[in-house]
């Protein structure tokens, strides 16, 4: 079957780095992308990944391994507003999309 | 531009009854998804169309229906909702197969 692995729930201070993992098992690959969503609120496009290696978007960066089916989300100088899930999904061989469960990101002061 | 419009925002619904839930959208965009989101799942597709008469069903169809007649809407319908169809539902649409998703401000769907 299709699979995603990311942690539950992680926690981070603001102005530090974390880094948000995803692992996948899907049948073909034509892309990883990462998504975030507050509270209450509708996914929004981050990032997407198609080649191996590092996309880096400002504060947020992702990585893809495709030979090893891993990707993360890398978030710097952490802000309270980055409190939030973040949702990795793969693109199969048939174009379908298969998420994961999403990681709650909680930041303290 | 909202782009992506879904309605209702919230709706109280009993078991039995027929509900529709609105997607539109003013960008044109080919793909149109339904999905649903509840706690300890990830986002579940219910169904989605690629272009106007032309539908499929996803991970979790059964018990709903949808209809494309025109490109800009895609109305999603409980026939007989039940209790295990609380959640929120989410319309997104994309300009292609390998493009990200907009997501609507979703649908939050309780039946009692």
């Amino acid at each position: 079957g299709q699979n995603i692995d990311q942690p539950t729930e992680m926690t981070a201070t603001e102005g530090a780095i974390v880094q948000i993992n995803c692992t996948y098992q899907t049948s073909g690959f034509n892309g990883l992308f990462w998504y975030q969503q507050h509270a209450g609120e509708a996914p929004t496009f981050l990032s997407y990944n198609v080649l191996d290696g590092l996309e880096e978007k400002g504060r947020f960066s992702s990585f893809l391994s495709r030979s090893k089916g891993y990707s993360y989300l890398l978030l710097k100088e952490l802000q309270m507003k980055d409190s939030a899930s973040y949702l990795c999904a793969v693109l199969d061989s048939n174009y379908q999309l298969i998420w994961g469960a999403g990681t709650k990101l909680i930041i303290k002061p | 531009d909202a782009g992506i419009t879904q309605s209702p925002r919230y709706k109280i619904t009993e078991t039995g009854r027929q509900v529709t839930l609105m997607c539109h959208q003013t960008w044109s965009h080919s793909y149109m998804f339904w999905y649903r989101q509840d706690l300890g799942h990830g986002l579940r597709l219910i169904y989605y169309s690629a272009a106007a008469d032309i539908t499929d069903k996803g991970e979790v169809p059964d018990g709903y229906v949808v209809s494309r007649s025109k490109t800009e809407n895609f109305p999603l319908t409980l026939e007989s909702a039940t209790r295990s169809q609380t959640s929120v539902y989410f319309c997104a649409l994309s300009g292609g197969e390998n493009s990200p998703l907009h997501f609507g401000n979703g649908t939050r769907l309780t039946v009692t």
